[in-house]
């Protein structure tokens, strides 16, 4: 069973459409989280939930909008999409007493 | 604030030596460290971790990591290195007084194996 899965996998769409990107994890942890990775690999922090609740929120544009219906899923919708949004996302997910990510395969988003 | 310096962008090394990769970091206290590694088109997997205690600490695959509190560095060893080794390798640190357990990234180190 995958801890931390995502999809899609791959994901290639046009300027101006909105997508959505699903992620579920199956540890039992309480706290979720998006970073985005970019062409140089730079990781970096969107939005963490812990426990269905936003705890951050980092300085990205308002088109991004994470849900998280349930404490193990945590959806990232993406409106209007830019060129500039083209990059690998992942999801991951950790557990208070432990701290350690787990971390989704990720999706590779490109946008033509 | 935090933040992580991986100055090596990349590595080579010949299969069977060893390995150093460099990670410095910038926090008021002693943080939370991390090692992560991401294999090509994969996600993240956890190396090893520092929380407290003992300074050197052990990982998978053979891997090992000393916090040096005087140099603020966590530089991540291996003996040996194989092949599969080959892949993007991430310093992290975390706010152990943060609530939100945010990890910061350095910028990796790309590891290229020479057979």
């Amino acid at each position: 069973d995958t801890a931390v899965s995502q999809t899609p996998k791959y994901l290639v769409t046009q300027m101006g459409n909105d997508k959505s990107i699903k992620c579920e994890q199956n540890l039992g942890h309480d706290t979720m989280y998006w970073y985005k990775q970019d062409s140089k690999k730079f990781l970096k922090i969107m939005f963490s939930y812990n426990n269905k609740e936003l705890i951050i929120n980092e300085t990205v544009p308002n088109r991004f909008s994470p849900k998280s219906p349930d404490k193990a899923h945590l959806n990232l919708h993406i409106n209007s999409l830019e060129l500039g949004d083209s990059a690998v996302y992942f999801c991951a997910s950790s557990q208070a007493e432990s701290y350690g990510y787990t971390f989704g395969s990720g999706t590779r988003l490109t946008v033509v | 604030a935090q933040s992580v310096t991986q100055p090596d962008i990349h590595i080579t090394v010949s299969e069977g030596a060893s390995l150093e990769l460099r990670c410095n970091y910038s926090y008021g206290a002693t943080p939370y460290l991390f090692w992560y590694v991401q294999s090509p088109g994969q996600g993240l997997q956890l190396l090893l971790k520092y929380f407290s205690g003992d300074t050197l600490v052990q990982g998978i695959k053979g891997f090992e990591a000393e916090f040096k509190r005087s140099q603020s560095s966590f530089n991540l060893r291996k003996p040996s290195v194989h092949w599969s080794d080959a892949a993007e390798y991430f310093c992290a640190v975390g706010n152990p007084s943060g609530s939100a357990r945010q990890l910061t990234f350095g910028s990796g180190t790309q590891l290229t194996v020479l057979p």
